[in-house]
């Protein structure tokens, strides 16, 4: 049972590059989110999801796009790369938001914009 | 929206010691969990406990929702809890916001 898996553990990106950040989850859970975390933070919401096809803005959306196109995935979208973008990344997935609502999160991915 | 907030934010003790971290949150939450993040940047799920107490060896944890706190204690400390603690709680409520994180507690345990 892998439970929340992310691709690419690390990237280096140029300005003006675009990437996407895939997240994988196998438990059949219907929200899953995207975090970032800066130095000396913690996670703040970027964008969220509550099943497939659908997509919500969190606390700090600019400069993301996200896409729900299957239950089991979440990728999150840079298209131009910005320096304040370097940050880890952290994906995150829950049953439901009722009585199960316990997270479990990916192994996070390091990028860097240069 | 929700605040939450951890104390002590920096905490350095020696092996064995024991310690307990505080979070505390600023409305009724139905979630609250204590992450442990190692010095390798994972986020580790160490309890789901949005009230009552649980206890898994050394760590144990109790919230009292009433009141808006929880603790976290870790008994006989080790190097390996070396990292930062985070607590982080959902309030009910429309949407599906996410979890709310503290700005953490970040343990030295030395040896």
């Amino acid at each position: 049972n892998a439970g929340v898996t992310q691709t690419p553990k690390f990237r280096v990106l140029k300005t003006g590059q675009s990437m996407t950040l895939l997240c994988a989850q196998d438990m059949n859970h219907e929200y899953m989110y995207w975090y970032r975390q800066d130095p000396g933070m913690g996670l703040r919401l970027i964008h969220y999801s509550v099943g497939e096809g659908t997509t919500a803005k969190g606390e700090v959306p600019d400069g993301y796009n996200v896409s729900r196109l299957k239950k089991q995935n979440f990728l999150l979208g840079l298209e131009s790369a910005a320096p304040s973008q370097t940050s880890v990344y952290f994906c995150a997935s829950t049953f439901d938001r009722g009585l199960n609502t316990e997270a479990f999160f990916g192994q996070g991915t390091r990028l860097t914009v240069v | 929206g929700i605040q939450v907030e951890q104390s002590p934010p920096d905490l350095i003790l020696q092996e064995g010691a024991n310690s307990t971290l505080r979070c505390n949150f600023s409305d009724s939450v139905n979630n609250l969990q204590w992450f442990h993040q190692n010095p390798w940047g994972q986020l580790i799920n160490l309890f789901y406990i949005p009230s009552g107490t649980k206890q898994n060896g050394r760590l144990s944890a109790t919230t009292v929702a009433t009141e808006r706190y929880s603790l976290l204690y870790i008994s006989s400390s080790q190097t390996t809890d070396s990292g930062v603690y985070f607590c982080a709680v959902l309030s009910p409520g429309g949407g599906a916001d996410g979890l709310t994180f503290g700005k953490g507690t970040h343990l030295i345990i030395q040896p």
